[in-house]
């Protein structure tokens, strides 16, 4: 099994929803990745999990909240979210947090905030 | 800080054309060196890398070449297809163990038979 997968797909909620996005992983990679891409933009880099522990915040808003109940799976809890956080979310993972080492990307959740 | 900068698209070209898109990056120490692309409504795939300098990457008839001297990662195709149309990301890795993965703005390449 060589990919990342992403649920859901698509995801449509209103600013006092609460709702979560899951990403999952059975290559044994010990770092995970959420990024945020807007339409036409590269993606933006959110949060770092290495070996389950959370070890980048890039000073996201506490509307986003992640957990990696385990090493093979990464959840990101969303709640009060803005029409601006509409976006691509994208989870990647890699071997270990290091440079020598790709990530390798889900799909997304194409989320629309209204 | 580090930063990539790649050349601005959209990119259009003909069936069979060659493709250059450009990359130069900025760095302290020795990053690793990616390509990405992006199919419309899909994630990213990689599709070479580099890992130190005078490394060549190479997949599907694409490559680049990891000059230091220059600071460059530019990626080139002798024969472009209908089917690489997309968009294609130049990113970079900081020395160390962060993980942290830091594109370029992005090109668009137009591909017509």
């Amino acid at each position: 099994d060589t990919e990342v997968t992403q649920t859901p797909k698509h995801l449509v909620m209103g600013m006092t929803n609460k709702k979560s996005l899951k990403c999952e992983q059975h290559m044994g990679h010990r770092a995970m990745y959420w990024y945020k891409q807007k339409a036409k933009k590269p993606p933006e880099l959110m949060f770092v999990y290495s070996y389950e522990k959370l070890s980048i915040n890039e000073s996201v808003p506490s509307r986003f909240s992640p957990e990696c109940p385990n090493s093979s799976l990464l959840n990101l809890h969303l709640h009060a979210l803005q029409p601006e956080d509409s976006a691509l979310y994208l989870c990647a993972s890699s071997l270990q947090p290091s440079s020598y080492n790709e990530q390798f990307f889900g799909p997304g959740t194409r989320l629309t905030v209204l | 800080g580090d930063s990539v900068t790649q050349m601005e698209g959209p990119v259009t070209l003909s069936e069979e054309a060659c493709l250059t898109i450009n990359c130069t990056y900025t760095a302290t120490g020795y990053p690793s060196l990616f390509w990405y692309v992006q199919y419309p409504g899909e994630g990213l795939q990689l599709l070479l890398k580099a890992t130190k300098a005078d490394d060549k990457g190479s997949n599907k008839g694409f490559e680049a070449t990891y000059r230091k001297e220059t600071t460059s990662f530019h990626l080139e195709k002798g024969s472009v297809q209908v089917s690489d149309s997309a968009v294609y990301f130049c990113a970079l890795t900081p020395s160390g163990n962060t993980g942290k993965l830091i594109f370029g703005q992005g090109t668009t390449l137009q591909v017509k038979p």
